[in-house]
């Protein structure tokens, strides 16, 4: 079952935050979070374990609430090069992984 | 350089015909997928692929076939089963997660298919 990710999209300016939500109605094991520019391949931002363990390649910051399976990805002082289609992908210990619909981000100067 | 490479970028095909979309990697990936992308619905798993000769369906399989005769190599078939086969596929590849590895997939370019 995929995750709910909202918004479904999001209007900002340069330097201001944004946040995207993510929660599943099964038990996570992990959440994935990547990020699609048009046209382009995804590319990954960042995992978060059960557990509470982190590991991701850029300075964009989430959270993991296990208890609610839910997911937050924060982008603080966006940057134009923030925009695009952010997803969400969530992986039970039984399954492969799931993403939810997208979020789509546009940053506006 | 490592990475994923998909072939062709965009395909045009007639309603009734068979379809060979090509996933090849050298990153040596052991696991390796094929998703399909429609607006607005996020990314859907057809097949997946642990290892050499073994696959497993996804979600959306039907109307799709897969081989994974080598490491390097996940072609998938669009046949002339699957009722709405114009969208966007993506293949990708990954390693388990572990202490140096973060489990993320890394995707190819993806192969934009229209059947006419």
């Amino acid at each position: 079952q995929q995750p709910v990710q909202s918004p479904q999209a999001v209007i900002l300016r340069e330097g201001e935050d944004a946040v995207i939500n993510c929660s599943s109605s099964k038990a996570l094991y992990s959440v994935h979070w990547y990020r699609q520019k048009h046209g382009e391949a995804p590319v990954f931002l960042m995992i978060l374990l059960k557990g509470g363990e982190q590991k991701g390649h850029e300075k964009i910051s989430a959270s993991f609430n296990e208890k609610k399976q839910q997911s937050s990805l924060y982008l603080t002082a966006s940057q134009l090069s923030y925009s695009g289609t952010y997803f969400c992908g969530t992986r039970t210990l039984a399954r492969q992984l799931t993403f939810g619909s997208g979020t789509q981000l546009t940053v506006l100067p | 350089d490592g990475g994923i490479t998909q072939s062709p970028k965009y395909l045009f095909r007639k309603e009734g015909q068979n379809v060979t979309l090509s996933c090849e990697q050298n990153l040596n990936h052991d696991a390796m997928y094929w998703y399909r992308q429609d607006p607005g619905q996020g990314l859907r798993l057809i097949y997946y692929s642990q290892i050499v000769n073994d696959f497993q369906k996804g979600d959306i399989a039907e109307g799709y076939s897969v081989s994974r005769e080598k490491k390097e190599s996940f072609p998938l078939t669009v046949t002339s089963a699957q009722t709405n086969p114009t969208a966007f596929y993506l293949c990708a590849s990954s390693v388990p997660l572990g202490r140096t590895n973060t489990g993320e997939l890394f995707f190819g370019e993806g192969s934009r298919l229209t059947v006419l």
